[in-house]
């Protein structure tokens, strides 16, 4: 089947830090991968995408690139700031007919930053 | 643009009554819908999708239903809530090439 491991938190890290977060997956075929971002008390913001092998997905300073040789998405910030603290979940949409458009997300990792 | 919108924003109820939450999406038509519930901690848990009117399809068995009467209104219900229903009940919309899905903001559920 489907899954998406993160690696698990809190992590901790201060203001101007490189922020890494490991995303790996299991599917069949070629899924289209996502990060989404959940501040506190909030629903899930889509925070980048990409759908197929090598593409990169940025925004605000984020990226993540599509590797379908080590089935990885990580999600990297070169510069985080106090208000980049939220949890991260990495997903993945199979992109089968019968999948419906449903998500696999990944458990979620908060991260904290320290001014 | 498009927008999702869920009420109430936050709930407290008491065990064995009913429940209604409703979602509703403006700016897209046909869009797939998704209640999800995240208990304390983090994870997601899908509990029903819908592809349509009155299509609905449920993930995880519950004393929980969802109804889908108009193209862009996905409602969620119980007769009798339990203590383990207690949660942040969230709604998406999801639709295009990609199948990435866009959230509401959410309902915080206690039941007491």
């Amino acid at each position: 089947g489907n899954s998406v491991t993160q690696m698990e938190g809190p992590v901790t890290l201060s203001e101007e830090a490189f922020l890494t977060i490991n995303c790996t997956y299991t599917a069949t075929g070629y899924p289209s991968l996502f990060w989404y971002v959940q501040y506190p008390g909030e629903g899930l913001q889509l925070l980048l995408k990409a759908t197929k092998a090598d593409d990169k997905g940025s925004n605000k300073g984020f990226e993540a690139t599509y590797r379908k040789e080590t089935t990885s998405f990580h999600l990297e910030k070169g510069s985080v700031q106090v208000s980049d603290s939220a949890v991260y979940f990495c997903a993945l949409a199979p992109m089968t007919t019968d999948s419906w458009g449903k998500l696999q997300f990944g458990a979620g990792t908060q991260v904290v930053v320290t001014p | 643009s498009q927008t999702i919108h869920q009420w109430p924003a936050t709930l407290v109820q008491p065990v064995g009554s009913p429940l209604s939450l409703e979602c509703t999406v403006e700016g897209t038509s046909n869009p797939n819908l998704y209640w999800y519930r995240q208990a304390a901690g983090r994870g997601l848990q899908l509990l029903f999708y819908s592809v349509g009117i009155g299509q609905i399809s449920s993930e995880v068995p519950q004393n929980l239903s969802a109804s889908r009467p108009q193209d862009r209104q996905f409602i969620l219900s119980s007769k009798k809530l339990l203590l383990s229903d207690s949660g942040f009940y969230l709604c998406a919309w999801g639709r295009g090439a990609a199948y990435e899905q866009y959230f509401g903001p959410g309902t915080r559920l206690t039941v007491t």
